[in-house]
């Protein structure tokens, strides 16, 4: 399996600008996180998904934030409209089950001018 | 909620040198949960503890959970510059709760 699949590595936008990140979970896993990483705030949880149902999203900002994941095999995160305090590393993450070992993508890292 | 503290923040070392991190979470922990991180790049998976202390070892590393379920530590023995990077606890803190991770440690090896 090629793991946890995270695309674009690298996105550099205007504010204002509408950002989508995908993640692709490894086959099997049934759960699925989003985490955001500055270096203020270190590593946080937006939203956590199983069975592709969104079960707890309290870590989600603010409304301009918003996933879904409409099938097992594809998820994205969505910021519309993004601003500068919004550049972060993104991780997508998932698990066989909640509580279980979570396998990390390689991250997206996303600069808002 | 639950929260992880880490310390050292940051740690220098010599190569060889043996070195300890430390995890304390302000509640009981469910599962915890130690990662590495290389600059730029995603979480490495190292070791999962669960029950009051456990330990395990993987190669030159070896993570202990309390008895209490509330701290847990990572020796590393003989560091490497392979080691250097930025070590996160992570926890579970059960049923209705997020998981949450420390602030991490920076980990530093000179040749």
């Amino acid at each position: 399996d090629a793991g946890v699949i995270q695309s674009p590595r690298h996105e550099v936008t205007e504010m204002g600008q509408e950002v989508t990140l995908r993640c692709k979970p490894i086959s099997g896993h049934n759960s699925l996180f989003w985490y955001r990483q500055t270096m203020m705030r270190g590593l946080e949880l937006l939203i956590y998904f199983n069975n592709n149902v969104p079960i707890d999203d309290s870590g989600m900002p603010e409304d301009r934030f918003s996933a879904k994941m409409p099938n097992a095999s594809f998820s994205t995160l969505k910021i519309q409209p993004s601003e500068p305090r919004d550049s972060a590393v993104y991780f997508c993450a998932s698990s066989r089950d909640r509580g279980l070992r979570a396998f990390f993508g390689q991250g997206t890292r996303l600069t808002v001018v | 909620s639950q929260e992880l503290e880490q310390s050292p923040q940051s740690l220098i070392v010599q190569e060889g040198k043996n070195l300890t991190i430390n995890c304390t979470s302000s509640k009981t922990l469910y599962g915890l949960y130690w990662y590495k991180q290389k600059y730029g790049e995603g979480l490495i998976f190292l070791m999962m503890l669960q029950k009051g202390g456990e330990e395990k070892s993987h190669e030159k590393i070896t993570a202990k959970l309390d008895e209490k379920k509330q701290q847990s530590s990572l020796h590393i023995t003989a560091s490497q510059p392979s080691h250097a990077g930025i070590y996160l606890c992570g926890a579970d803190g059960g049923y209705g709760q997020n998981f949450v991770f420390g602030p991490g440690t920076r980990l530093s090896v000179l040749p």
